[in-house]
């Protein structure tokens, strides 16, 4: 298995409040991505990383902002959190070369609940 | 617009084979993944097709035909634990950023 760690795994805070998601990877991989996951929606990429300080946006950008200042780290962070955000948030890691370039392999996710 | 469609939910018997199917429209391919997720857990990669043709791995097969926008996830010999959702992904462009299906639930009955 990748190693991909997500934290935290659980939270739980109010409407207005920022919070940051932090996803670490062990694997030296080059790309890294934000998703959430709602029913009905499946999963929709937030943010996406293509190395060090290089990000870009995914199809639901809006009201999220990422940072990755070191390879093993992308972050991602809710400004002011409402309860539309609400959601089960995925980070994976992918790299080009690799046997099936850009698999992309997932953390274990953190439920994310914004009253 | 990019768009990709699987059944919602499927139920088949134990020991026996099920088809799930996607059919894609998006701006490009450069390959389609399929994944596994059980409930609460992360999404696991199960295979991937680039070219025409089936791709068999054990007791899963995914075939993909580009002309046709269209993808099978075979699964045979049923077990319990093969109870999950299966998400079909197309790789659209050189980026590497994936679309996804909103997945099919699949249930496995005794």
């Amino acid at each position: 298995d990748a190693g991909i760690t997500q934290s935290p795994r659980h939270k739980v805070t109010e409407t207005g409040t920022p919070v940051t998601l932090r996803c670490h990877q062990t694997e030296n991989h080059r790309y890294m991505y934000w998703y959430r996951q709602d029913p009905g929606h499946g999963l929709r990429l937030i943010h996406y990383s293509y190395g060090v300080k290089d990000t870009d946006k995914g199809e639901v950008s809006d009201g999220y902002s990422v940072s990755r200042s070191k390879t093993e780290d992308f972050l991602l962070t809710l400004e002011s959190a409402t309860s539309s955000q609400t959601s089960v948030y995925f980070c994976a890691i992918s790299e080009m070369g690799d046997r099936v370039p850009d698999t992309q392999y997932f953390g274990p996710g953190t439920r994310l609940t914004v009253l | 617009g990019q768009n990709i469609d699987q059944p919602t939910e499927m139920t088949a018997t134990e020991g026996a084979i099920v088809q799930i199917n996607c059919t894609y429209q998006t701006s490009g391919f450069n390959g389609l993944f399929w994944y596994q997720q059980h409930a609460g857990e992360a999404p696991t990669f199960l295979s991937y097709n680039v070219l025409d043709g089936l791709e068999e791995k054990g007791r899963f097969s995914s075939f993909l035909s580009r002309s046709k926008g269209y993808s099978y996830l075979l699964l045979k010999e049923l077990q319990m634990k093969d109870s999950a959702s299966y998400l079909c992904a197309v790789n659209h462009n050189q980026g590497g950023k994936l679309i996804f299906g909103q997945g099919t639930e699949l249930s496995v009955k005794p």
